[in-house]
C-alpha cells in the first residue's frame, strides 16, 4: 500500500495569508492529485500531474496553485487565502495504467478566519 | 466519465452482510469498477476493484455481472467500525485516471 503523507493535519489561519499544503509519496507513483472537499459533501478534484513538470487544473476550479518538481513532492500553494477557500485538501497519488487506484493521504482540514 | 449510481443510505446491524449495489450504465470497455470506503476526516481509502465476476480480498467481495452494467459491494458480517460512506467509481486510463466521486452509500452500522 501507497505511503503518503499531508502536513499539516489541521491549520487555522488569517485572511490574506499565503499558505503551502504539503504532500508527499514514498511509492514512487507518477500521478498526483488534489481534491477539495467540504464536510458530508462529494471531492472534488482540483489539481492533478503525470509526472515531473506536469501539471491540468481539475473538474473544480481552484484559486489555489500546484507545483510537481520532484517526483515524490506535489505542494499545493494558496497565495492570499480567504475564507472561501475554507475546506479539507486531500492528496492522492497512483501509479501509471489502466484503472490503477488512487492512494489517499488524511488531508489538511484549513479554516480561514 | 462513467457515472455511477449508487443509495444514499443504509443502515445494518452488527454481524450482518452488507451488499451495496452500484449502477454504471455507460462503463467502457477498459474502465475498471473500484470501491473506496471513508471514514470523517480521513481521506478515502481503496477496498476493492475488478473488472468482471468476482473478486475477493480480505475486506470485501466484488460481484459484476456479465454486461457489466452494475456492480455490487459485499461486506461480510459488518461491525461497528465499518460505519462509513463507501464510493463506487469506474475509472479507465483517461486523462490520469481521473476520478468523478459521487455522494457515496452512507453506511451505518448498529449494536
Amino acid at each position: 500500500e501507497a505511503d503518503i503523507y499531508q502536513t499539516p493535519r489541521y491549520l487555522v489561519i488569517g485572511t490574506g495569508k499565503k499558505i503551502t499544503l504539503e504532500c508527499s509519496q514514498t511509492m514512487g507513483h507518477d500521478k498526483m492529485y488534489w481534491y477539495q472537499q467540504d464536510p458530508g459533501m462529494e471531492l472534488h478534484l482540483i489539481h492533478y500531474s503525470y509526472g515531473v513538470n506536469s501539471t491540468e487544473k481539475g473538474d473544480l476550479s481552484s484559486e489555489s496553485t500546484v507545483s510537481r518538481i520532484r517526483t515524490e513532492h506535489f505542494p499545493l500553494t494558496l497565495e492570499s487565502a480567504r475564507p472561501s477557500h475554507t475546506s479539507q485538501y486531500l492528496c492522492a497519488s497512483s501509479k501509471s495504467g489502466d484503472g490503477q487506484p488512487q492512494h489517499f493521504g488524511d488531508g489538511t482540514r484549513l479554516s480561514i478566519l | 466519465l462513467a457515472k455511477t449510481t449508487q443509495p444514499i443510505s443504509m443502515d445494518s446491524y452488527e454481524g450482518q452482510e452488507v451488499n451495496i449495489t452500484c449502477s454504471h450504465n455507460n462503463i467502457a470497455t477498459n474502465d475498471y469498477i473500484t470501491w473506496y470506503q471513508q471514514f470523517p476526516s480521513q481521506g478515502p481509502r481503496f477496498i476493492i476493484q475488478g473488472y468482471k465476476t468476482k473478486v475477493t480480498n480480505e475486506v470485501a467481495s466484488l460481484f459484476i455481472p456479465a454486461d457489466r452494467k452494475s456492480s455490487t459491494l459485499s461486506l461480510p458480517r459488518v461491525s461497528l467500525s465499518d460505519t462509513a460512506v463507501y464510493y463506487c467509481l469506474v475509472v479507465g486510463n483517461n486523462a490520469g485516471n481521473m476520478l468523478t466521486f459521487g455522494g457515496g452509500t452512507r453506511l451505518m452500522v448498529k449494536p
